[in-house]
């Protein structure tokens, strides 16, 4: 079956400009995580939706970053006016939700900003 | 304290070679561990959740030391196919938190 889809695969932007990164889960999964990548360094988590709950926010760097889920499906992760610091890998996981889930990942996103 | 530590590397082994890892975990209260890899420019996969008896999965053990928070990954008669980053992975069930991840050790496998 599918697995987690992300696009787009590459961005490139100005300083100062706002990009949407987008994520489509594997059917079914409840839990959607985004994480950041820089280079060179581990991952590290931003936020986290599970079903209908309230997002698990606790890792977004700053109120420049904000992400959506609309129900059990798509989910956007958002960065306003950019910096340069936010060039990373933006990747994206969803799982089933249990308690020993596999999160599978999606090819990530890499953010070049200028 | 970081949350996950690993050892960086590289490791630079030669094919058949076997191989450990280490990593260390500050927060008591996790409850569930994983190895993951990555290959270079790749996203990370599942290699093996860790259990508390210790698992093996062809030719990788991982073991679990709650006491001493401590978690190994062992591969023994090293492929060239093995040549990776393998991440250290964390899950600590509170206010819904996310998987932490190592930063990783590089292992470099060579004819």
């Amino acid at each position: 079956g599918a697995g987690v889809s992300q696009s787009p695969s590459n961005k490139v932007t100005e300083k100062g400009k706002d990009v949407e990164l987008r994520c489509d889960p594997i059917s079914g999964h409840t839990a959607l995580y985004w994480y950041r990548q820089r280079l060179g360094q581990g991952l590290e988590f931003l936020i986290y939706f599970q079903g209908n709950s309230a997002p698990d926010k606790s890792g977004l760097p700053s109120d420049r970053f904000s992400a959506e889920r609309t129900g059990e499906s798509v989910s956007t992760l958002t960065i306003q006016r950019t910096q340069q610091e936010d060039s990373a890998v933006y990747l994206c996981a969803s799982s089933l939700g249990g308690v020993q889930e596999t999160q599978y990942f999606g090819p990530g996103t890499r953010l070049l900003v200028l | 304290r970081k949350e996950v530590e690993q050892d960086p590397g590289p490791f630079n082994v030669p094919e058949g070679a076997t191989v450990a890892f280490n990593c260390t975990y500050s927060n008591s209260a996790s409850q569930s561990f994983f190895w993951y890899r990555q290959d270079c420019r790749k996203e990370p996969k599942l290699l093996m959740s860790v259990y508390s008896s210790g698992n093996e999965d062809g030719r990788f053990t991982a073991q679990l030391n709650r006491a001493s928070q401590y978690i190994s990954l062992l591969i023994r008669d090293s492929k060239l196919s093995d040549s990776a980053t393998y991440l250290c992975v964390v899950k600590t069930y509170q206010a819904g938190t996310a998987l932490i991840f190592g930063k990783g050790t590089t292992l470099s496998v060579s004819s």
